[in-house]
């Protein structure tokens, strides 16, 4: 069964510094790969996914995802975090059946302090 | 283009009572996902409808939730009887597509947050 993991509940970081929210993935077959934010009381917004090709992939204000498939990773980054960037961030993969089903990770809070 | 819509986007009631949520997906989409995400947990499919037909419930409790999609438009997902473990907040999504083949992107709505007292 597809699934990601999310280790990290939470991600502290300096405005300014670079960050990086990691996920790492079990698929059978070729993976398709999501990051969302979640802001408090709304819902989720897409990012960028991965499907096939260039294993950086750029996404929606600033972000970027590296596709490692030796260490089946799939690393959300920003090389410099904004304090607006404090959200929920999930990771998700298509499931292999016929269906678009998304299986989501448990999260990672990211915390900017000014 | 209008993002996909939903209502109400809070509801309390108490266990045993019934509730409905609506969703309205993006123009032109053919795939309508329900999706329940519990505090502290990622979302978790209910149900998938592609245009007006059922593609994947398998993860609904059919004893107490049901959903259409007349239509092949918008969506009402209905809980009755209401249990304390389904607190949590309802999300609606749509794609374009959503078959088989490459994957489509999601766009979800805010959401309803509902409590089961």
């Amino acid at each position: 069964a597809q699934s990601v993991a999310q280790p990290e509940d939470q991600v502290n970081v300096a405005e300014g510094n670079p960050l990086t929210v990691k996920c790492t993935y079990s698929v059978s077959g070729n993976p398709y790969l999501f990051w969302y934010v979640q802001y408090p009381n709304r819902g989720l917004q897409f990012l960028l996914k991965y499907i096939t090709g260039d294993n950086l992939v750029k996404g929606s204000y600033g972000f970027e995802a590296e596709f490692n498939k030796s260490q089946t990773s799939f690393h959300l980054k920003k090389p410099s975090a904004l304090v607006s960037d404090s959200a929920l961030y999930f990771c998700a993969v298509r499931d292999g059946g016929a269906t678009n089903k998304l299986i989501f990770g448990t999260g990672t809070l990211l915390a900017v302090q000014p | 283009e209008a993002g996909v819509a939903q209502s109400p986007r809070y509801k309390i009631i108490e266990k045993r009572q019934s509730v409905a949520f609506w969703c309205n997906p993006i123009s032109g989409h053919a795939t309508l996902y329900w999706y329940q995400q519990i505090l502290g947990q990622g979302p978790k499919l209910l149900i998938q409808f592609q245009n007006n037909g059922v593609v994947d419930d398998s993860q609904l409790p059919k004893d107490r939730f049901s959903a259409e999609r007349l239509k092949g438009v918008d969506s009402t997902l209905k809980i009755q009887p209401a249990k304390l473990e389904d607190s949590a907040v309802y999300l609606c999504a749509s794609s374009r597509a959503g078959g088989t083949g490459r994957a489509d992107t999601q766009y979800f709505g805010p959401g309803t947050r509902l409590t089961v007292l």
